[in-house]
């Protein structure tokens, strides 16, 4: 079973509307996660960390599901330049890396 | 904006010849490591280095492969033979880890690798 799992996608979504990613991690002990954003090339950039309560910054919302074991990431009012890829990453605490989902590619239509 | 930075950009490379890249990562950070991504694939974890010693690394980071922080500031992968499946953009990375929560990694922007 894979550590850290996504649709590939590609998601195309027209400009403005509201896009939901889902990822799923099998380590039950995994304790930070974190959604990543990569350009095309480029490297990974923090996007935002993800917690037991929930988050939001701005247009994005994150949330936790310990039970079922998923993360999610929500983009509200999607602008062309939030066409990238998705990357979901967790991190058990005493593991010193952390594991990356291979993305979920993500196409904003004008 | 503090930056974690890699030199040089790209590397071309024989096979069989050795290589080594360079990183600089945020000055207050302690925690250091290097990834890999194969074009098309995801980013694997090579490597971690805390306190001047490896704390962990994976089955990708065999005897070819070796990590130094020669001057406290720099970070260095080398890899001593290369192969033709080295080729990949390795990226750098560093971290604060505070109490009982991982704050997240800040990646340089890579060196595209090219062993021909």
């Amino acid at each position: 079973r894979k550590e850290v799992e996504q649709d590939p996608g590609p998601f195309n979504v027209p400009e403005g509307a509201t896009v939901a990613f889902n990822c799923t991690y099998s380590n039950s002990a995994s304790q930070s996660f974190f959604w990543y954003r990569q350009d095309c090339r480029k490297e990974p950039k923090l996007l935002m960390s993800v917690y037991s309560s929930g988050n939001e910054d701005g247009r994005f919302t994150a949330q936790l599901n310990r039970a079922s074991q998923y993360i999610s990431l929500l983009i509200r009012d999607s602008k062309l330049s939030d066409s990238a890829t998705y990357l979901c990453v967790v991190n058990e605490y005493r593991d010193d890396k952390i594991i990356f989902g291979k993305g979920t590619r993500l196409h904003i239509l004008p | 904006e503090p930056e974690v930075t890699q030199t040089p950009s790209h590397q071309v490379t024989q096979m069989g010849q050795e290589v080594i890249l360079r990183c600089v990562p945020i000055s207050n950070h302690l925690y250091f490591y290097w990834y890999r991504q194969i074009l098309g694939q995801k980013v694997e974890f090579l490597v971690s280095f805390y306190n001047n010693e490896i704390s962990e690394k994976s089955e990708i980071f065999d005897d070819q492969f070796s990590v130094e922080r020669p001057d406290g500031s720099n970070f260095t992968l080398k890899i001593r033979s290369t192969k033709l499946e080295d080729s990949a953009m390795y990226f750098c990375a560093s971290s604060v880890r505070g109490q009982g929560r991982n704050y997240g990694y800040t990646f340089g922007s890579g060196t595209r690798l090219t062993v021909v």
